[in-house]
């Protein structure tokens, strides 16, 4: 089955210490994204590729950088993972073209807890 | 800018019977796109079903359908025939222009729990 696959599903990182979250697609879609969800919210869109084109939220802190080296994989790294950044992180992806019809699909989720 | 909001924080429904999530929305825009997702406690977001500003037709998909009313900016969630697996969030959603590409305008998400 197509499919978006994220590891690892949960994470434990100290104060400090850099992690660097995976999301994989067997879709071929175009667009790849990440967002983060705390808590009993939202998602928060963080930032998007459209093929290799970064798009990144206004809001989004420094501290939060991605990278697509291929269409299927899409990685997230928190350079300084702070306490507050304990959070759901949702790899999402859609086809692309018409922005109000295109889809997006989701990952499980890696839940990153920050010691 | 766009906005969404679902006015229940949690509902509950017996087994076997419909029940609906509330949806309004807010958008300057004539073009857009509405979205539910559910998202059980795994932490995983399903899709589910997507209605166009356009659509003359409500959105169907299974179990679940959505009611559009373009003139109230409403588009509720029917469920039909309640199964215990979907006890879970849902989450109202929407796509309009005057925003990066991409970005989902999420409501605050609905808690719904199924009783045997």
């Amino acid at each position: 089955d197509a499919m978006v696959i994220q590891n690892p599903r949960y994470q434990v990182t100290q104060f400090g210490k850099p992690v660097t979250l995976s999301c994989s697609q067997t879709l071929n879609h175009n667009v790849m994204y990440w967002y983060q969800q705390k808590s009993s919210q939202a998602p928060k869109l963080l930032f998007h590729y459209y093929d290799k084109d970064f798009n990144n939220e206004a809001d989004t802190p420094d501290n939060f950088q991605s990278r697509r080296p291929n269409t299927s994989f899409c990685f997230l790294d928190i350079r300084s993972p702070g306490l507050g950044d304990a959070a759901m992180y949702l790899c999402a992806t859609s086809r692309g073209g018409d922005y109000i019809t295109d889809t997006q699909y989701f990952g499980p989720g890696t839940r990153l807890t920050v010691l | 800018a766009q906005k969404i909001t679902q006015t229940q924080p949690g509902m509950f429904v017996q087994e076997k019977e419909a029940v609906t999530l509330d949806c309004t929305y807010d958008t300057s825009d004539q073009s857009y796109g509405l979205f539910w997702y559910k998202q059980p406690s795994s932490g995983e977001m399903i899709f589910l079903i997507y209605q166009g500003s356009y659509d003359e037709q409500n959105a169907t998909e299974g179990r679940y359908s959505l009611n559009f009313q373009k003139a109230r900016k409403s588009a509720n969630l029917v469920i039909s025939a309640s199964q215990l697996g979907d006890s879970a969030m849902y989450f109202c959603a929407m796509r309009a222009g005057g925003t990066s590409y991409g970005k989902l305008t999420f409501g605050q998400g609905t808690i719904l729990t199924v009783h045997p």
